[in-house]
């Protein structure tokens, strides 16, 4: 079945400092990606869609030059927190559609914890 | 505008049943999702329901009524490792999931 690949799986960074968290679809080619943020005991927000190719589209209230997100290929995306703080601390999780499965192709990855000290 | 709603918490007994409900309101809906989810794990797929009915799965089974806007999940024969979030998603217009808050379910011997 559809597998993405997601690393690190946890991170600890020092305020101020930028962390990027890569997806990777390994045995599909995904066109669109996603990224979600997850609170304790909180549902998944989505962030923003990633686009192979094109400009990642992000939801209203997600800063883009914050949360920068790069499609370069088709297997894999990349999330970058730029000048990290305190409050983005989360878990972070990617997800993939196998666009050969129609609708039931979406696929997580195993998620990334971030702390920011 | 996306709204997803489902219950915080219910427990419920190991070897019983449980019915999980969801109601949701989204555009372009393509789709009604339940996942489920350990705490500090990613979400990994239940089922999948687009027409109305009933799909069963071994123990879980998924409803969805389109013109009411809601489904539920029900999981029977309750073990002690289904305690977990159940997430409603509904797909809707860009392939977007919208998630629920999520039901966290504790069973109880």
């Amino acid at each position: 079945g559809a597998v993405v690949s997601q690393h690190p799986s946890r991170v600890i960074c020092k305020s101020g400092t930028s962390v990027k968290i890569e997806c990777r679809s390994l045995d599909f080619q995904a066109t669109t990606m996603f990224w979600y943020r997850q609170f304790p005991k909180q549902s998944l927000m989505l962030m923003a869609t990633s686009n192979e190719g094109s400009k990642a589209t992000y939801e209203q209230g997600v800063e883009k030059d914050k949360f920068l997100i790069n499609h370069a290929s088709l297997t894999l995306s990349t999330l970058t927190v730029t000048s990290a703080h305190p409050e983005d601390s989360s878990f972070y999780i990617c997800s993939a559609r196998d666009n050969s499965l129609y609708n039931y192709g979406y696929t997580f990855g195993s998620g990334t914890r971030l702390t920011v000290v | 505008g996306q709204n997803i709603d489902q219950p915080t918490e219910m427990t419920a007994t190991e070897g019983a049943i449980v019915q999980i409900n969801c109601t949701y309101q989204t555009s372009g809906f393509n789709g009604l999702f339940w996942y489920q989810q350990h705490a500090g794990e990613a979400p990994t797929f239940l089922s999948y329901n687009v027409l109305d009915g009933l799909e069963e799965k071994g123990r879980f089974s998924s409803f969805l009524s389109r013109s009411k806007g809601y489904s539920y999940l029900l999981l029977k024969e309750l073990q002690m490792k289904d305690s977990a979030s159940y997430l409603c998603a509904a797909g809707g217009g860009g392939n977007k999931l919208t998630f629920g808050t999520g039901t966290q379910l504790k069973v109880e011997l």
